[in-house]
């Protein structure tokens, strides 16, 4: 229901741009986010932005660096990403947020592999 | 900003055995917004547990979760061999909207 592409060998100082395709869902009324794991490391929430676009919500670590956005008509999610280091290399997970009486990330896809190596 | 931290780091078991998770929140959080997430190797974090309690749908009942205000705790009750896996717990707030737990390793004794 998500599948996540774009990932790539970069060199430092690089940009990508992530893409996230959703399907089965109605998409354009759900949050949406980013979530990352670099190799061997725990899981890093990294951006966010609501159903609507209206509001938008990023991590310390790539704020000014990296910008989520959405096309709800085409039912994708987004990541541009610049000024890339070494420690942006990750997969690179979207994920749903469902929002309710409760509120947790439900769907995910498989992710996308992001290298920066020179 | 909400810290979650999770102990212990990793936990070395045996296939039968009851398995004790903990997370602890920096300061207090509705008990709505807890979560626990299951990565096997290669995949990705599945959700396992939300709302501190409630089991997503496919969640064996030897899961179960539990606590309030900033401790709270997954439990495996029996470990089955695909039981072995990183555990993650997460919290949704207003500003970070996510924050996860650092993971506890289930590992095999």
């Amino acid at each position: 229901q998500l599948v996540e592409s774009g990932g790539d060998l970069v060199t430092p100082g690089g940009s990508l741009r992530l893409s996230c395709a959703a399907s089965a869902f109605p998409f354009s009324t759900f949050s949406l986010n980013w979530v990352r794991q670099a190799p061997g490391k725990g899981l890093e929430w990294i951006a966010s932005i609501s159903s609507s676009s209206a509001y938008i919500w990023y991590a310390h670590s790539v704020r000014g660096r990296f910008t989520i956005s959405r096309d709800n008509g085409m039912s994708l999610l987004f990541l541009q990403m610049n000024g890339l280091t070494g420690d942006d290399t990750a997969v690179y997970y979207c994920a749903r947020t469902w929002e309710g009486d409760y509120y947790f990330m439900d769907v995910w896809g498989r992710g996308t592999t992001v290298t920066v190596s020179s | 900003e909400i810290v979650m931290t999770q102990s212990p780091g990793t936990l070395s078991l045996s296939p039968g055995e009851r398995a004790t998770l903990s997370c602890r929140a920096s300061q207090t959080i509705t008990s709505n917004s807890l979560g626990w997430y299951q990565q096997r190797p290669g995949q990705a974090p599945r959700l396992l547990i939300y709302g501190t309690y409630i089991r997503a749908t496919g969640t064996p009942d030897r899961f179960s979760g539990s606590g309030s205000g900033t401790d709270f705790t997954l439990t495996i009750t029996r470990l089955e061999p695909e039981d072995f896996a990183v555990y993650y717990c997460h919290q949704y707030g207003f500003s970070p909207p996510h924050t996860f737990g650092g993971g506890t390793k289930v590992e095999i004794k």
